[in-house]
């Protein structure tokens, strides 16, 4: 059964900390991506990665870093944690152009 | 890329078709475009996808335009536990970026 796994269903984090949020999918897809969601401004984009080692920015990018190291792996960095950085973050792949889109459960990050 | 437009929200009776319709009137020949919904506090589930042709699954039945221009949802009987916010989206062409609008919110009444 296809799977993206994220590591974290819940999370609460201090203004300042620096947050790791890891996402992991067993497809072998090439194509990953960093969504936040928030109420009334539906998945904005945040990163995606292409490849391994490869990123591209997406809509919303400032205060966040990402990192994939792996295929399978990608990685999502909050480098000092700000209140507005409080949503739920979801994480998803995909295979080559024309496959399905799959999410992970989503992980909700207050910042206080 | 190829910008979706869906009407914000849409009702329908448990039993009923729930049709929903969705505009993008600016997609290339080889985008694709796929349907989603997310029920609250989850991940989005995939419900199907097309590229020209019509396509049905076991969940719900996806009509796209000749010109490619709209796609309209289906859902041939719909119970209570359809109601979500459902996504049309389709990629850009060139750089694997997917983009989600605000969706409908699809209310299924008793």
């Amino acid at each position: 059964d296809v799977k993206v796994t994220q590591s974290s269903r819940y999370l609460v984090k201090r203004t300042g900390e620096k947050v790791f949020l890891e996402c992991v999918q067993d497809m072998d897809h090439e194509n990953m991506f960093w969504y936040r969601q928030d109420p009334g401004l539906g998945l904005r984009l945040i990163y995606f990665s292409y490849d391994v080692k490869m990123k591209e920015k997406g809509d919303i990018p400032e205060g966040y870093s990402v990192s994939r190291e792996k295929k399978e792996r990608f990685s999502l960095i909050l480098e000092s944690a700000s209140t507005n950085q409080t949503s739920m973050y979801l994480c998803a792949s995909r295979g080559a152009w024309g496959n399905t889109i799959y999410f992970g459960e989503g992980s909700w990050l207050t910042v206080v | 890329d190829a910008k979706t437009t869906q009407p914000p929200s849409m009702d329908c009776a448990e039993g009923r078709a729930a049709n929903l319709p969705c505009n993008h009137s600016t997609i290339s020949g080889n985008e694709y475009v796929y349907w989603y919904r997310q029920i609250h506090s989850q991940g989005p589930q995939y419900i199907i996808h097309g590229l020209k042709n019509n396509e049905t699954n076991e969940m719900a039945s996806l009509i796209i335009t000749e010109d490619r221009k709209s796609s309209t949802l289906i859902l041939p009987h719909a119970t209570l536990r359809d109601t979500a916010v459902y996504y049309c989206i389709s990629p850009m062409d060139s750089s694997y970026k997917l983009i989600f609008g605000s969706g409908t919110r699809l209310l299924v009444r008793p």
